[in-house]
């Protein structure tokens, strides 16, 4: 059975902190891994990684892919409150077009 | 360009009532995913629509359904309704085949008495 699994599920920092959210995975015909930041209502989109050990970066904010572990990291650097939201981890399927979820990590930024 | 809207957004219905969850994709998307999400679950997957065709369904009993029509646009019917149904009903889009980076809509907060 596929399964995303997203750890750890909850992590307090102070602001300024590096953080790393690990999700590691078990999927079938894996296609994608995308990355999504939720912080009152709907997920919005951070990366989408296909190919291993090519880091995506957006600001503080990084990821990469290891294909041959089946995990991927997402770094934050010099964390600041905003950045205090549930970070989701989902897996595509690529025999079924699925998004397998992982159950998140709550993030929470302390001033 | 307009996102994904969901109506409506808020709701408040009793046990054993049906509702129907509408939700608008951004022009252009064919697909269209259904997520319930409750504290402490996740977001569950519920079905996946494609160019009118349900693709994918998730562990959901009978009493949930949707369709999709000929504009993309999307609803979900939940009949016979619990009290575990509470929850956060999102919808999202995305614009080719596969699922690429999905757009979430804001979601409609179902609350059953």
């Amino acid at each position: 059975e596929d399964k995303v699994v997203q750890s750890p599920l909850s992590l307090v920092v102070h602001e300024g902190d590096t953080v790393t959210l690990n999700c590691s995975y078990e999927v079938t015909n894996f296609r994608s891994l995308l990355w999504y930041k939720q912080e009152k209502k709907a997920p919005t989109f951070l990366f989408m990684l296909t190919s291993s050990g090519i880091e995506k970066k957006s600001g503080r904010l990084s990821s990469i892919l290891d294909k041959k572990e089946l995990f991927s990291i997402l770094n934050i650097t010099a964390t600041q409150t905003g950045d205090s939201a549930i970070y989701l981890c989902a897996v595509e399927n690529g025999s079924n077009y699925q998004l397998i979820w992982g159950a998140g990590t709550k993030l929470i930024i302390k001033p | 360009k307009a996102g994904v809207t969901q109506t409506p957004r808020y709701l408040i219905k009793t046990r054993g009532q049906q509702v129907t969850l509408s939700c608008s994709p951004i022009s252009g998307h064919r697909s269209v995913s259904w997520y319930q999400q409750t504290p402490g679950q996740g977001l569950q997957f519920l079905f996946e629509y494609f160019s009118e065709t349900q693709r994918n369904k998730g562990n959901f009993p009978g009493r949930f359904s949707g369709r999709q029509f000929s504009n993309s646009r999307s609803e979900m019917n939940v009949s016979t309704l619990e009290l575990g149904d509470s929850a956060l009903y999102l919808c999202a889009s995305s614009w080719k085949e596969y699922y690429n980076e999905q757009f979430f809509g804001p979601g409609t907060r179902l609350t059953v008495l």
